[in-house]
């Protein structure tokens, strides 16, 4: 048990749809970041955010966003999809700013998205 | 720039003997390296991480790592596989700029009866 929860975690869009992904951390957990992982691949950093705030961003287009909340909840927002957007979407946090290593980051069990 | 290789793609062991999975990491820094498993249609599990502490590190389910900085690797290994071990593995390194996780392509575990 992460305490990291994620929904929905099927769904199914239709290509040029938008889709919003949710994610509840736990408490005290003030860093969230969204991972991509296509079948067969690792995962792949989205985005991160600190305090509402994002302080990190892989090699992903604008059509990607988030947000994060006080409440230690968070979002991706996915624009205009595309059919390679089809992947496992996963949501991690961590206690710490987000900088430096050595956080442990707990992850959730993911939304899976499928568009056709 | 930080990256991981995992050396195998698949590996298949007995129940019952023992497990190695290969990771080599490239970094400017001394690195933060972890090993999560994804067993199927799960999400992520950390199995352990090394944080320039002791160069053993010991994880969960019998699972431990060995940082040898000369070799740039930190395989993954447990005396005993068990049919549960049966997964998905990722060897993960940190960006210690930003902090963000960085994977390799994973390697499937197969455990045979």
């Amino acid at each position: 048990e992460t305490g990291v929860t994620q929904s929905p975690t099927h769904l199914i869009k239709t290509r040029g749809q938008q889709v919003t992904l949710r994610c509840s951390s736990q408490s005290g957990h003030n860093t969230v970041s969204w991972y991509q992982q296509a079948l067969g691949q690792g995962p792949q950093f989205i985005f991160q955010y600190y305090r509402e705030e994002e302080n990190g961003r892989g090699n992903f287009p604008p059509r990607f966003s988030g947000l994060q909340f006080p409440n230690y909840s968070s979002e991706l927002n996915v624009n205009a999809l595309e059919l390679d957007d089809s992947a496992l979407y996963l949501c991690a946090s961590s206690p710490g700013t987000g900088y430096g290593s050595g956080n442990t980051i707990y992850f959730g069990e993911g939304s899976w998205l499928t568009v056709v | 720039a930080q990256s991981v290789t995992q050396l195998d793609s698949h590996v298949s062991v007995s129940e019952g003997t023992p497990v190695l999975l290969r990771c080599n990491y490239s970094s400017s820094y001394s690195p933060s390296l972890f090993w999560y498993v994804q067993h199927p249609n799960k999400g992520l599990q950390l199995l352990l991480k090394y944080t320039s502490a002791a160069t053993l590190v010991k994880g969960i389910n019998g699972f431990e790592a060995e940082f040898k900085k000369s070799e740039t690797s930190f395989h993954l290994t447990k005396p005993s596989a068990h049919m549960s071990d049966a997964a998905e593995y990722f060897c993960v390194v940190s960006d210690s700029n930003t902090g963000k996780l960085i994977f390799g392509q994973g390697t499937t575990l197969q455990v045979k009866p």
